[in-house]
């Protein structure tokens, strides 16, 4: 089974400019979760997507916004970049059942810097 | 809030030692806690997964444990080898949902 694909895997911006990252996650899975990785911060839970729908938020500004489209697959835009946006942004995927027994399971990452 | 809190932030050790990492979380009621490996620059790779049921997992060198109630997991890494030189970082799941607490991570280096 293919893994966790994130692309690009590099991307560079100056501040003003927006963005879109994408990840395709493990076939078969239907919640996509995205993360912000920073030396500061450590990882920080920006969103979680299933079935389309938006079912967990973090606590990210409104810049910060994605969406999951029928195949699963999942963009997240940041728009007006600031120099704080620069990160590591990495995508999860998992199964998205209740259950308990919910493993996750990250991409490569993309590394965003914001001039 | 959830807190996660990982003790210590480095270590270094000589090859072929045995070596444990700690977690800490603030609030016990959790759904399962995760321990991931994270290379330079990397993604996540997923080591192991406990639930709030299970005192313990295993899987070759590696052996986690947790106890809910006092809300501490460790990490335990026999015979290690340069290889294992990486960051760990453990997660917890509150609830039904997908979102993750992280810890900060133990960067490990192991020596040959």
């Amino acid at each position: 089974k293919a893994g966790v694909t994130q692309t690009p895997r590099y991307l560079i911006k100056t501040r003003g400019q927006q963005v879109t990252l994408s990840c395709s996650p493990i076939s078969g899975h239907r919640s996509v979760s995205w993360y912000q990785q920073t030396p500061g911060q450590g990882l920080q839970f920006l969103f979680e997507y299933f079935s389309e729908t938006q079912r967990n938020k973090g606590n990210f500004p409104g810049r910060f916004s994605g969406r999951q489209f029928s195949n699963s697959r999942s963009e997240m835009n940041v728009s007006t970049l600031e120099l704080g946006d620069s990160a590591l942004y990495l995508c999860a995927s998992s199964s998205g059942s209740q259950g308990w027994y919910n493993e996750q399971f990250f991409g490569p990452g993309t590394r965003l810097t914001v001039l | 809030k959830q807190e996660v809190t990982q003790i210590p932030a480095a270590l270094s050790v000589p090859e072929g030692e045995n070596l444990v990492l700690n977690c800490s979380f603030t609030d016990s009621a959790i759904y399962n806690l995760q321990w991931f490996r994270q290379d330079p620059g990397k993604g996540l790779t997923s080591l192991l997964l406990i639930q709030s049921s299970q005192r313990e997992q295993t899987s070759g060198r590696l052996n986690a444990s947790l106890d809910k109630s006092s809300g501490r997991s460790t990490l335990y890494i026999a015979a290690s080898q340069p290889g294992d030189s990486a960051t760990y970082l453990c997660a917890v799941r509150r609830d039904a949902g997908n979102m993750l607490t992280f810890g900060g991570g133990t960067r490990l280096m192991v020596k040959p």
